[in-house]
């Protein structure tokens, strides 16, 4: 099974601030996806990266895919109290779709 | 409304009370999977499904049952809960194939306390 590790775990910063969060395997990914859970809820989709070195951005969020494709990044610029949440990374099996890996998460808390 | 469906949300049930948790999606997906959700372990996936009649073990497997008899259903079968299966649960489905991004759409969850 590959591992995702994210970091850090826990963030805790005020509203306005910038933070990046981590996720790192050993192995390489085909595809990666970041998912945002709120409390009460299931994992929502914000993006999904195929390319190595790609860049994508969602409004003030930006996901970026190492060139070697093991590991991924999202920053986020001056954080709103409604980016609060968990950050998800995840990975689908290249060979058909089949099994679909979470990382450990990345609780992030806003305060205003 | 595209959604998934779990039922029920809440349940709180006795060591070896056979108990199941629903699932239903109205998207026409072909992939459906359960997950658990422990703090410090992330989503662990439990049991999927490719479509109707095929399923196979994720990595946390054990304690567990699931059937595909319809596309639009994937119930989760506890047949003699134990305390270790408290958990948080999610239902999620997508499409598959190589045209799509391969989206999970979660259900709400359902909070499972077995004493």
């Amino acid at each position: 099974t590959q591992l995702l590790e994210q970091s850090p775990q826990f963030l805790s910063i005020q509203e306005g601030e910038n933070l990046t969060v981590y996720c790192n395997s050993s192995s390489v990914f085909s595809s990666l996806q970041w998912y945002r859970q709120e409390p009460g809820e299931g994992p929502v989709l914000l993006v999904t990266v195929v390319t190595g070195g790609e860049v994508k951005k969602l409004k003030r969020l930006t996901f970026q895919f190492g060139d070697a494709r093991k590991d991924s990044s999202l920053h986020i610029t001056a954080a709103q109290p409604g980016d609060t949440g968990l950050y998800l990374c995840a990975f689908r099996d290249s060979g058909g779709y089949q099994k679909v890996t979470f990382g450990t998460g990345t609780k992030l808390q806003v305060i205003p | 409304e595209a959604q998934v469906t779990q039922n029920p949300r809440y349940l709180i049930t006795v060591t070896g009370k056979k108990l199941t948790v629903t699932c239903s999606q109205n998207m026409n997906h072909e992939y459906m999977s359960w997950y658990r959700q422990d703090p410090g372990l992330g989503l662990r996936q439990i049991y999927y499904s490719m479509n109707v009649e095929v399923t196979d073990k994720g990595d946390v497997p054990e304690g567990y049952k699931v059937s595909r008899k319809e596309k639009r259903n994937f119930p989760l079968i506890l047949e003699s809960p134990s305390p270790n299966q408290t958990s948080l649960y999610f239902c999620a489905s997508s499409l598959i194939g190589p045209t799509n991004t391969g989206e999970l759409f979660f259900g709400e969850g359902s909070r499972l306390t077995v004493l």
